[in-house]
């Protein structure tokens, strides 16, 4: 089935350093939605969007809907240990019922 | 609040043999939706349970088939399994409102298909 593409797909960062990721699409999507995984468990929602351009953020992390629709961003600063794990966008299109098309993740390592 | 649980936790089955798969929804949810996650990759939609009826499924062959109970709990059946059924199934749930596009996960259930 079709996945949505995420950059980079590893990253290694030092404790206290921000971190960028993306996810990119062929088709428009009307929600955009981060979810982090954790080893062994379900993904937990981290930050939902619902329009082009909006810009959200939850604590230390911040995700942004693009103009496009075809794109979003995720921000996390000042990173810590617990924020280990991978990271999944998944938008939704309309007209698709409440299916959730996810992306090929980012795995975020942190170093001390 | 009580969140998505899911069971069991973990299952070894033989191929072509049959499995049942169990949801419960969080408090106040009433829409149910599954997903296979294979190792290294993002879950993929199987299908989604609305008022106990299906609304909406993914590329997956008849043999994955589901349930959704009056108290909103679900269940996901799989027939004649197959060695790449081995994957994590996820479960999750939402209000089925205009918000349904958030969607809760369990914490899944990883079934391996020898």
């Amino acid at each position: 089935g079709q996945q949505l593409n995420q950059n980079p797909q590893s990253m290694f960062i030092q404790e206290g350093e921000d971190v960028s990721m993306n996810c990119t699409s062929s088709s428009i999507f009307n929600t955009w939605l981060w979810y982090k995984q954790d080893p062994g468990e379900g993904p937990v929602l981290l930050i939902a969007l619902y329009k082009a351009g909006e810009l959200t953020s939850n604590g230390r992390l911040t995700a942004q809907f693009g103009i496009t629709r075809k794109d979003s961003f995720l921000n996390i600063s000042a990173s810590i240990p617990s924020d280990v794990g991978i990271y999944f966008c998944a938008g939704h299109r309309t007209g698709t019922a409440s299916k959730l098309t996810f992306g090929t993740g980012t795995r975020l390592q942190v170093t001390l | 609040e009580t969140g998505v649980t899911q069971s069991p936790t973990h299952l070894i089955k033989t191929r072509g043999q049959q499995v049942t798969l169990r949801c419960s929804s969080q408090s106040g949810h009433n829409t149910v939706s599954w997903y296979q996650q294979a190792l290294g990759q993002g879950p993929q939609f199987i299908f989604q349970y609305y008022r106990e009826e299906e609304n909406g499924r993914g590329n997956f062959p008849p043999r994955f088939s589901g349930l959704q109970f009056p108290n909103y709990s679900s269940e996901l059946n799989v027939n004649a399994l197959e060695l790449d059924d081995s994957a994590l199934y996820l479960c999750a749930s939402s209000s089925g409102t205009g918000m349904s596009y958030e969607q809760y996960f369990g914490p899944g259930t990883r079934l391996t298909v020898t």
